[in-house]
């Protein structure tokens, strides 16, 4: 495909439970952004890749999160332990290069827990 | 700390013109990006500005003001299908883009 695709596009969990997130960004795009979007409200940065590499996860909101992005496309957003305060739509981004372009956002993975 | 301000919810007219305001503060600046995003979908790209000045795009327009911290997103001959959110971004220091919490534009005939 041509965009950024996500999957789950839906996922419920209930509290406590591990989930997995997945990004396919775009082929060949050097940098992935993921964001947390809750309702009514802008992204909010999670992390961010160059490649394989993880150069920034200040965004992380507790060491429950954690991503990868281990060959340098396909990434994975993952929650341990989850928390009712942790339903928000995941926002996966890429862009071809680094600064100063445009991010092509993916559909986005709901995630309820309940 | 890092602030960026827009209005969180404006009405306009089929075919008038509209302005959407934004105010940020933050600890590094690139540049600054619009996005919109209609509900339940992704943000997508309207426009980038690095420089001050305005930068016009068909319909779209950005301008730019980096001493006051400034910008603005005018939208002409308004359709129904412009009515969304409109975000407002900055390229902080490092590789964070800081989002605003989006201005929400409803479009009437």
């Amino acid at each position: 495909g041509a965009g950024v695709s996500q999957s789950p596009r839906y996922k419920v969990a209930k509290r406590g439970q591990d989930v997995a997130l997945r990004c396919d960004p775009i082929s060949g795009h050097v940098s992935l952004f993921w964001y947390q979007q809750a309702l009514g409200q802008g992204p909010e940065f999670l992390t961010y890749f160059q490649n394989e590499a993880q150069l920034d996860k200040s965004g992380l909101p507790s060491d429950r999160f954690f991503a990868e992005r281990p060959e340098g496309s396909v990434s994975t957003l993952k929650i341990q332990r989850t928390q009712q305060e942790d339903s928000a739509v995941y926002l996966c981004a890429s862009s071809p290069r680094n600064r100063g372009e445009t991010q092509y956002f993916g559909p986005g993975t709901r995630l309820l827990v309940l | 700390g890092q602030n960026i301000d827009q209005p969180t919810e404006m009405t306009a007219t089929e075919g008038a013109i509209v302005q959407i305001n934004c105010t940020y503060q933050t600890s590094g600046f690139n540049g600054l990006f619009w996005y919109q995003q209609h509900a339940g979908e992704a943000p997508t790209f309207l426009s980038y500005n690095v420089l001050d000045g305005l930068e016009e795009k068909g319909r779209f327009s950005s301008f730019l003001s980096r001493s006051k911290g400034y910008s603005y997103l005018l939208l002409k001959e308004l359709q129904m299908k412009d009515s969304a959110s409109y975000l407002c971004a900055v390229e902080a220091g490092g590789f964070k883009t800081i989002f605003g919490a989006g201005t929400r534009l409803f479009v009437k005939a």
